[in-house]
């Protein structure tokens, strides 16, 4: 199965920054993968898949890129409810979808 | 996106079965396949298995042993059964629409605590 590492696990930033988060891959592939926001209490929401594509109704200030083993999503002005865990899927192999351990979004 | 919401019993014994249901509304269940996911508390998400409206399922091999999905299109659920759980499957049950091989939309999940 593929492995997905994601880094940080935790990460202090501030409304209105701009900031980065990481995924890799224990295998390459084009583009099979997905983005998630999870907030406690909360149905998951898709943010990204097909590594760029934003999901329906997702704020243009998330983007996603890579390919390969490496994997980024990018949020272009930090809100004040997108504090909260990213996830990263991968499907490319898809039996099973595996998912990256999460980073953490908190105010610094 | 279409609402999803688990149902089933917070609490499961050792060894016996843990049995869920998830309603879809809004929307058919038709021609989608459709995902249970968990988490256990501080950890990651771990996908489970996959099954389409026509019953045709898919199961992570780590757990393939132990699970059953099943579907019934004229209620618009789907339903997951895992046997002989321990205190390990103790986490919180998600179900999910499939877009391709990804996630496009989730329950709000609930929590299944193994314990005697």
């Amino acid at each position: 199965e593929i492995v997905m590492t994601q880094s940080p696990a935790t990460l202090s930033v501030s409304p209105g920054e701009r900031v980065t988060l990481s995924c890799r891959a224990s295998q390459s592939f084009t583009n099979s993968l997905a983005w998630y926001q999870m907030k406690p209490g909360q149905a998951p929401r898709l943010l990204i898949y097909g590594a760029s594509t934003r999901a329906t109704g997702i704020p243009a200030r998330f983007s996603g890129s890579g390919s390969g083993t490496e994997f980024t999503l990018t949020i272009s002005s930090l809100q004040s409810e997108d504090f909260a865990v990213y996830y990263c899927q991968q499907y490319n192999n898809w039996l099973p979808i595996t998912f990256g351990q999460g980073t953490r979004l908190e105010i610094k | 996106q279409v609402p999803l919401q688990e149902s089933g019993p917070g609490l499961v014994k050792p060894s016996e079965t843990l049995s869920l249901t998830c309603i879809v509304s809004g929307g058919s269940i038709t021609g989608y396949y459709w995902s249970w996911i968990r988490q256990p508390a501080g950890k990651g998400l771990e996908w489970i298995g996959r099954i389409y409206s026509t019953g045709s399922t898919n199961y992570n091999p780590s757990l393939r042993s132990r699970v059953t999905m099943s579907v019934d299109t004229s209620k618009n659920q789907f339903s997951l059964t895992l046997t002989s759980v321990s205190a390990a499957d103790t986490a919180v049950y998600y179900c999910a629409r499939m877009g391709g091989n990804w996630l496009d939309s989730w329950g709000q999940g609930t929590l299944v605590t193994v314990s005697s």
